[in-house]
């Protein structure tokens, strides 16, 4: 079974800095989706970025990028000029591709990030 | 809808007692998922809608839970019978069934058993 692995609970980062957040998975499967998911205290989860395992270039939005590594399944999300809007839960999830057999997405236990101003 | 909309947002009940927790996903997602997330905890699967296939019950945790999905659309979580352990809150999530997509979720029904 596929396992997401999110190994700090919290961090914190000061107005406009940088913060990166990591995420390991483990999988036999060579075609899977990434996800990186906001939960702010409104509870509802937000996608944030998403990574198709079968591209090599890393996914960006605005001012988040991912590191992927697939080799030593890593997936780590770098959040840069943070804000103090970004302060949130991060999920980091995993979703099987179409021979997987499974549409689930399979969570991480999340990272509290706190932005200091 | 533009979103997926849960209801109600916050339910306190006693236990022993049947809740119902309705999610309405977004016109047009086939498919659609329930989870659940405890105090501190990620994300629990509990059961999964695609279209007219049988749903993917694996995640429920016990026979108290059930869920059913009416006309394709609307969906019931029921649990019967509440526990304090079944105090959480319920996250319902829609999406497209392409794979490549995430999930919208809804912004989730705390429910709370005393």
């Amino acid at each position: 079974a596929q396992t997401v692995t999110q190994s700090q609970p919290e961090m914190s980062v000061q107005e406009a800095e940088t913060v990166t957040l990591s995420c390991t998975y483990d999988t036999s499967e060579s075609d899977y989706y990434l996800f990186w998911y906001k939960q702010p205290p409104s509870r509802q989860m937000i996608l944030v970025i998403r990574q198709e395992a079968y591209k090599q270039q890393n996914a960006t939005e605005n001012r988040f990028s991912v590191n992927f590594q697939k080799a030593a399944k890593s997936f780590s999300l770098k959040i840069s000029d943070s804000q103090l809007g970004d302060a949130a839960m991060y999920f980091c999830a995993y979703r099987p591709g179409t021979q997987g057999g499974s549409e689930k997405l399979v969570f991480g236990k999340g990272m509290k990030l706190t932005v200091n101003p | 809808g533009a979103g997926v909309s849960q209801s109600p947002s916050n339910k306190v009940t006693e236990k022993g007692k049947d809740v119902e927790l309705r999610c309405d996903p977004i016109s047009g997602h086939t498919a659609l998922y329930w989870y659940r997330q405890s105090l501190g905890q990620g994300l629990e699967f509990l059961i999964y809608f695609q279209g007219n296939s049988a749903p993917d019950k694996s995640g429920l945790p016990s026979d108290r839970f059930s869920a059913e999905r009416t006309g394709g659309s609307v969906s019931t979580l029921t649990i019967q019978r509440t526990q304090q352990e079944d105090s959480a809150v319920y996250l319902c999530a829609s999406s497209l069934v392409t794979f490549n997509y995430g999930y919208t979720f809804g912004s989730g029904t705390r429910l709370t058993v005393v």
